[in-house]
């Protein structure tokens, strides 16, 4: 059953604690991304990877880290420098020259 | 200026009702067009990729005009399952295999 799996569903932190999300996908897709949706808003993209152990920044990378050291997973880490980190985030995979596909998603609440 | 630009309505039709939207780009490089469904509180889901040619799933026609550099959805005999936002993606090569999305257009069918 191939797909994308993030965990988990719902995380909740005390402000100041560093959070990794989790992302796995077994679509043997080379690109990995890591989006944030803020209610009523468009997504925004964080960071982005083409292939194993290279990333580049999004738009709003400022806050947040990851690492790509297998094909398969790409987690992003919200540290506690994200100055708003309570979000819907988002991660994806494409195939070369392909379409997107999304992983169910992490509420992240930050209080 | 936004890459991607969507009205964000809200769309609000009665069944059987058809309903258009239209999403434009703004990068002339843009390579790959797509859109995607979003239920509340849930991950985008891929409706259709959209061709050159133009194409066709059921109710929903999906086109593209490179020169006036927008995609439009077409949905015809609007159902209440229908209701969700809608997201424009274009896809751009000469960016890393980038994505850019729309804001998303909400639409609600009403009985």
């Amino acid at each position: 059953d191939g797909g994308i799996t993030q965990s988990p569903k719902y995380l909740f932190r005390k402000e100041g604690q560093n959070v990794t999300l989790s992302c796995e996908q077994n679509l043997n897709h080379d690109a990995m991304y890591w989006y944030r949706q803020d209610p009523g808003q468009g997504l925004r993209l964080i960071y982005y990877s083409q292939i194993v152990n290279d990333f580049q920044k999004g738009d709003i990378a400022e806050g947040y880290s990851v690492s790509r050291e297998k094909k398969e997973s790409f987690p992003l880490t919200v540290t506690s420098a994200q100055k708003n980190p309570t979000a819907f985030y988002l991660c994806a995979s494409s195939a070369y020259r392909a379409e997107q596909y999304f992983g169910p998603g992490t509420r992240l609440t930050v209080t | 200026r936004k890459e991607v630009e969507q009205d964000p309505g809200p769309f609000n039709v009665p069944e059987g009702a058809t309903v258009a939207f239209n999403c434009t780009y703004s990068n002339s490089a843009s390579q790959s067009f797509f859109w995607y469904r979003q239920d509340c509180r849930k991950e985008p889901k891929l409706l259709m990729s959209v061709y050159s040619s133009g194409n066709e799933d059921g109710r929903f026609t999906a086109q593209l005009n490179r020169a006036s550099q927008y995609i439009s959805l077409l949905i015809r005999d609007s159902k209440l399952s229908d209701s969700a936002t809608y997201l424009c993606a274009v896809k751009m090569i000469n960016t890393g295999n980038q994505f850019y999305f729309g804001t998303g257009t909400s639409l609600t069918v009403i009985p």
